[in-house]
């Protein structure tokens, strides 16, 4: 069974500009969760989508956002990128949005933001 | 608001030695996990603990969790150089695919 896919894996962004970064669940997963890993703040949960609707949401400002589609395949877009934004943005998706099932974590989208 | 705690946040040891990462969480919660990260990779699942007392162990590694402490803890038995990397806890909010992370402990394990 293939895991989590991310794409692109890097990416080199200027302030200002939007960016969107994909990520593929395992097959049969639902549930697709965002987190923002940085020196600095440490491993922070953006967001999860379960069945196309956002159900949790973190503590992060609107320029963050995201969608899922039909077949759980999920999307989050940054718009007006600031150097802060410069992070490793990990995916992880589960069967469903409870918690008991596990969240499997995808390679990751290293973005830098000059 | 759950707050995750780990210590040490860094840790050298040599190899052949024994140690252990202490998680700390501030709220009841319905599981907790360990990962490991290895420098520019991903997070890989080492350990879920779902209950009080629960105790997991996989080769030199073994994870507890005490719920009425509201801690666990990472034990590293004959450390190996292998095993150096920075280790995560993490805990749940309950009933939400909602991670809420420790610092990360940076592990060195030096010949």
């Amino acid at each position: 069974k293939a895991g989590v896919t991310q794409t692109p894996r890097y990416l080199i962004k200027t302030r200002g500009q939007q960016v969107t970064l994909s990520c593929s669940p395992i097959s049969g997963h639902r549930s697709v969760s965002w987190y923002q890993q940085t020196p600095g703040q440490g491993l922070q949960f953006l967001f999860e989508y379960f069945s196309e609707t956002q159900r949790n949401k973190g503590n992060f400002p609107g320029r963050f956002s995201g969608r899922q589609f039909s077949n759980s395949r999920s999307e989050m877009n940054v718009s007006t990128l600031e150097l802060g934004d410069s992070a490793l943005y990990l995916c992880a998706s589960s069967l469903g949005t409870s918690s008991v099932y596990e969240q499997y974590f995808g390679p990751g989208t290293r973005l830098t933001v000059t | 608001e759950l707050k995750v705690e780990q210590n040490p946040l860094f840790l050298s040891m040599q190899e052949g030695k024994n140690y252990t990462i202490y998680c700390n969480y501030s709220t009841t919660s319905d599981r907790l996990y360990w990962y490991r990260q290895d420098p520019g990779k991903s997070l890989e699942s080492l350990f879920v603990l779902l209950s009080n007392g629960a105790v997991k162990q996989e080769g030199r590694l073994m994870a507890s969790l005490d719920t009425k402490a509201r801690l666990s803890t990472l034990h590293i038995t004959a450390a190996v150089h292998d095993l150096s990397a920075t280790y995560f806890c993490a805990v749940d909010m309950q009933g939400a695919q909602k991670l809420v992370f420790g610092q990360g402990t940076r592990l060195t394990i030096n010949p």
